[in-house]
């Protein structure tokens, strides 16, 4: 079973709040991956990282911004939220081939 | 432009019958292509992959099948179950150009078994 940790796994908070979305993994993996995703829709790459100190924008064009201070922790960080933010957030991280997913945040953005 | 293409947004199939979930590729340089399996308000798990060099992997009820002339794969679950109802989605990933590679997904099957 994978060890990779989301918090919180729900959010509802009001625009132009600043929110952070937690990922962490035990599992050593170098490679971690933030996508969106919206109902009946595809996974949409918004970040990701290769090793600390590395991070890259994906295919979505997104406001939000992460970090890898730490190979374990990968967070994604939201200035200021807006209604147009609200999605499902899915945190991945990856060694070879298979990528081992978090539980998600849902984040409602009124 | 979508490089992995799932063009069946919904299945229902029988309890006991054969479930066959199709996705095709325009990309021919994946390397291995992978479905998930997501539950609402889950993160997706990993179900089964493939190398682009077999056409075939089994695991159990679930096999893959790929057909690299048609740039087609397709996950058959087999006897299906009423808790295989989930959405299911193909990815790919490719390693070409010394690239590390980042999975890409389709926009998902959802699959419903009746009893």
């Amino acid at each position: 079973e994978a060890d990779i940790y989301q918090t919180p796994r729900y959010l509802v908070i009001g625009t132009g709040k600043k929110i952070t979305l937690e990922c962490s993994q035990t599992m050593g993996h170098d490679k971690m991956y933030w996508y969106q995703q919206d109902p009946g829709m595809e996974l949409h790459l918004i970040h990701y990282s290769y090793g600390v100190n590395s991070t890259e924008k994906g295919d979505l064009s997104s406001e939000s911004t992460v970090s890898r201070i730490r190979t374990e922790h990968f967070p994604l960080t939201l200035e200021s939220a807006r209604p147009s933010h609200t999605s499902q957030y899915l945190c991945a991280s990856r060694w070879s081939t298979e990528a081992f997913f978090g539980q998600g945040t849902r984040l409602t953005v009124v | 432009d979508q490089q992995v293409k799932q063009n069946s947004p919904s299945l229902s199939v029988q309890e006991g019958r054969i479930s066959i979930l199709n996705c095709d590729y325009t990309n021919s340089m994946f390397d291995y292509f992978l479905w998930y399996k997501k539950y609402p308000a889950e993160g997706p798990t990993f179900l089964i992959s493939i190398s682009s060099i077999k056409d075939k992997n089994e695991d159990g009820r679930f096999t893959v099948f790929l057909n690299k002339s048609a740039k087609h794969l397709s996950l058959h679950i087999v006897p299906s179950q009423p808790g295989d109802s989930a959405v299911y989605f193909c990815a790919a990933i490719g390693f070409y150009g010394g690239s590390q590679g980042n999975l890409i997904f389709g926009k998902g099957t959802k699959l419903s078994v009746k009893p």
